[in-house]
Parts: C-alpha cells; structure tokens; sequence
C-alpha cells in the first residue's frame, strides 16, 4: 500500500533560521510527491510538487524540497523562516488509480515560527 | 481557493440528522474529491469522481453519500449522523486534461459538530 509518513507533529523554528519540514514515502512505482500548506479557517494550498526530473523542487514563498529516492523522502525546507509561514503542513503522495489523480496525505507537521 | 465554494461553512446539528455538505467549483475541472480531516488524522478521502458518472467510494466512505449534479457541483450526505462524524470536510478539484501530476486545488471546509 502507498503511504506518507511525516514524523514531527510539530516544529519550532526561530525567525531567520533555516527550516525543515520532514516527509518520507513508500509507493510502488514512481511517486509524484506534494506538499500543501493550510492556515487556520483555510483549505489546503499547494505549495510545489515533484513529479520527474531535479531532485530540488522549488514552489511557492520560498519553499524547495528535495527528492532523495535513495532514503524514499521529500522534505520541505525555506532557507529562512518568516513568522508567517507558521501553519500546518502537508506532505502527500499520487496514489495510482489506472489514470486518476487520487492522493494519500500525511499526517500534517504544524510549523511554529518564532521571533 | 475561491475558485472552490463549499457551504455551509459552519454547521451544528444532532445525532440522526441528515445533512448535505456542498461543494462548487469554477475551476471547469473534471474530477472532484471529499475529504474529511481530524486532529493527528491528516485528510482522509472519502468519495472522489473523474467526472460526472463516474463516482468512487475512498478509504472511508462507510455512512457518507456523494451526488454529482453537474460537473461544476459535488455534495457530500450524511444520511444519519453520528458524534464521531464531527470533523472538518474538504472539497477538492484537479484537472484531468493536464495529466495526473496536477496538484488538487481546496476549498475552505466545512466545520461540521454532531451533537
């Protein structure tokens, strides 16, 4: 069975640090990998995606995440945390449906950004 | 996303009620998806349709029913309600045409309490 792990309920960061956001993976075949954002009283907003191709993915507000299909993980980074990108991340998994676009999420990590 | 309207946004009501969750979109997407996400649970799918007659059950779709009225509308029922239904519900879009690495696009949930 697909399935995402993201093995942080939470992560603390102080603004201007580096941060990153862990997801690891297990699909049959090659995976097509997302990460979403939500704020409170929000839906889920997609923020970048990796399907084929460079290893580092580069999305929205500064996010990249990179690819390793060696150690099956997909890790969401920002070189510098803002307090505003404090939310609740979501990392997700393209499930194989003959065709479909059925998606397998994580958990979600929540990203506490400090001053 | 606006393009993805859900209502009702908020909604109290009790046990064995039945309830209709509505969803449209503008996106002229084919294929629509339910979601429901709990605390420590991520989303979870419950129904999903490629187009109009075509309609799936998810991993959980044991006391819900979905209606495609339109390509543009998808609503989700709850025939009788029960307490452990209490969640927050996601529509969901994404396009066919593009191909299958197509990110979902949300709308903002519907926050729904069964007493």
């Amino acid at each position: 069975a697909q399935s995402v792990a993201q093995p942080e309920d939470q992560v603390n960061v102080a603004e201007g640090n580096p941060l990153t956001v862990k997801c690891t993976y297990s699909v049959s075949g090659n995976p097509y990998l997302f990460w979403y954002v939500q704020y409170p009283n929000r839906g889920l907003q997609f923020l970048l995606k990796y399907i084929t191709g460079d290893n580092l993915v580069k999305g929205s507000y500064g996010f990249e995440a990179e690819f390793n299909k060696s150690q099956t993980s997909f890790h969401l980074k920002k070189p510098s945390a803002l307090v505003s990108d404090s939310a609740l991340y979501f990392c997700a998994v393209r499930v194989n449906t003959g065709g479909g676009n059925k998606l397998t999420f994580g958990t979600g990590t929540q990203l506490k950004v400090e001053l | 996303d606006a393009d993805v309207t859900q209502t009702p946004r908020n909604r109290i009501t009790k046990t064995g009620k039945r309830i209709m969750l509505e969803c449209s979109q503008t996106k002229g997407h084919d294929r629509m998806y339910w979601y429901r996400q709990d605390p420590g649970l991520g989303l979870r799918l419950i129904y999903y349709s490629f187009d109009v007659k075509d309609i799936n059950k998810g991993e959980i779709s044991d006391g819900y029913s979905v209606s495609r009225q339109a390509q543009a509308k998808f609503s989700l029922s709850l025939e009788s309600a029960i307490p452990n239904q209490t969640a927050l519900y996601f529509c969901a879009t994404s396009d066919r045409i593009t191909g299958s690495g197509q990110p979902q696009h949300f709308g903002d949930g519907t926050r729904l309490s069964i007493l």
